[in-house]
């Protein structure tokens, strides 16, 4: 049972271009999300999160947002750089779950010059 | 910068091997955790720990167990390896609960092989 789901395997955006990556979660009792990177080789680092009394997180070029009627979360990447190549998970925890994450099957974004 | 070394990067043993994976962190953390990563699945959670010598079962614990003997370092062992346990595994570690939601520190990953 995949409590959080990343529909798109792999999106491709041209340089320059703004990136949407989307994640849906089934869980109503998650109340904090999170959006990791990982490039090939590496462990996963942490990029944005937020909580769940907000429907909006920026952090420089990335934003992620919330919408917990749709039980669906975003996170926009302007403008898109070739750095920003990678594979993209969404997680979420709850507070009865404590510090366990529960991950998404990742999408692999491709920047294009 | 919070550091966790996994002993190897990569792996390769034989079906019905013993295998064991190694974690250090450097940053003191009472959390530690083994996830496996495999395509379109994600990362799925083996075990974690939140103290010394405590261990609790993630989602896909079958074939596997744990060691926490000190703090700093988290051992994952593959009983008798089969060739369903070849997979990128990640080690990770954060703060006790108490300090809010802290985003999980990875390493490298350990790319094990099964044959």
């Amino acid at each position: 049972d995949q409590q959080v789901k990343q529909n798109s395997p792999s999106l491709s955006v041209q340089e320059g271009r703004i990136s949407i990556l989307n994640c849906d979660y089934t869980n109503s009792m998650f109340d904090y999300f999170l959006w990791y990177k990982k490039y090939p080789a590496e462990g996963p680092t942490f990029l944005i999160s937020i909580s769940s009394i907000k429907d909006k997180n920026e952090d420089g070029r990335f934003t992620v947002f919330l919408n917990k009627s749709a039980k669906h979360l975003s996170l926009h990447i302007v403008p898109s750089q070739p750095g920003d190549s990678a594979v993209y998970f969404c997680a979420a925890s709850s507070i009865q779950g404590a510090q366990k994450l529960v991950f998404g099957q990742g999408t692999r974004l491709t920047i294009n010059p | 910068d919070v550091k966790v070394t996994q002993s190897s990067r990569y792996l390769v043993k034989r079906t019905g091997e013993k295998v064991f994976l190694e974690c250090v962190q450097d940053m003191d953390h009472e959390n530690m955790f083994w996830y496996r990563q495999d395509p379109g699945l994600g990362l799925r959670l083996i075990y974690f720990s939140y103290d010394v010598k405590m261990k609790e079962k993630g989602d896909i614990p079958e074939g596997y167990s744990v060691s926490r003997e000190k703090k700093e370092r988290f051992s994952l062992i593959l009983e008798s390896a089969s060739t369903n346990q070849t997979s990128m595994y990640l080690c990770a570690s954060s703060p006790s609960p108490g300090t809010g939601n802290s985003p999980l520190h990875f390493g490298y990953g350990t790319r094990l092989t099964v044959t």
